[in-house]
């Protein structure tokens, strides 16, 4: 099983809705959560920590279900900038290692 | 410079050649980190470094793949006697940690393509 999984997708949503992301991870001593946003033939960039208690910046929802291991990501009203492909990314306790999953691709449709 | 930067971008190798990858990170960052991404997937982790100590190196593939980063700033990942297996996207990051903060900048990455 892998550390940390995702639905690769693509996930193809038109402008407006809302989009859900689930990312699960296996490793109980997980201790930090993000998600990252890639662009086509670009590199990662930090889009959201995620906090135990769930955060929100502007159109985006993070929460952490820690009892079921697993990560959310909500896009609300999506644009079409939105496309790209999201990274779930988890820190384990004990060490400074980062471990990617592989990515949602979300393509916003007009 | 404003973030990492990595050279060369593009590199194309022959079957057994090796190649040094260069980082340099975002000035006065502690950690440092090295990835290879192959399409369609995450940045797969390979080694880091806080200042100039490697701390874990369980990432690389094999002893053909080493890194160092003797000054605590620059960084080189080298992979010996290419194959063509090795061909992917080499990415580099440097970390900025705080109190709220938990950053990794990556940098536009190395396209090793090995033939």
């Amino acid at each position: 099983r892998k550390e940390v999984e995702q639905d690769p997708g693509p996930f193809n949503v038109p402008e407006g809705a809302t989009v859900a992301f689930n990312c699960t991870y296996s490793n109980s001593a997980s201790q930090s959560f993000f998600w990252y946003r890639q662009d086509c033939r670009k590199e990662p960039k930090l889009l959201m920590s995620v906090y135990s208690s769930g955060n929100e910046d502007g159109r985006f929802t993070a929460q952490l279900n820690r009892a079921s291991q697993y990560i959310s990501l909500l896009i609300r009203d999506s644009k079409l900038s939105d496309s790209a492909t999201y990274l779930c990314v988890v820190l384990n306790f004990g060490n400074e290692k980062l471990t990617f999953g592989t990515g949602t691709r979300l393509t916003i449709i007009p | 410079g404003a973030g990492v930067s990595q050279s060369p971008r593009y590199k194309v190798t022959k079957r057994g050649q090796d190649v040094a990858l260069r980082c340099d990170p975002i000035s006065g960052h502690v950690s440092l980190y090295w990835y290879r991404q192959a399409l369609g997937q995450g940045p797969e982790f390979l080694t880091y470094f806080n200042y100039e100590a490697q701390q874990d190196k369980s990432g690389l593939p094999n002893d053909r793949f080493s890194a160092e980063r003797p000054e605590g700033s620059i960084s080189t990942l080298t992979i010996q006697r290419t194959e063509q297996r090795d061909s992917a996207m080499y990415r580099c990051a440097s970390r900025v940690t705080g109190l709220h903060t938990d950053t990794q900048y990556f940098g536009p990455g190395t396209r090793l393509t090995v033939l």
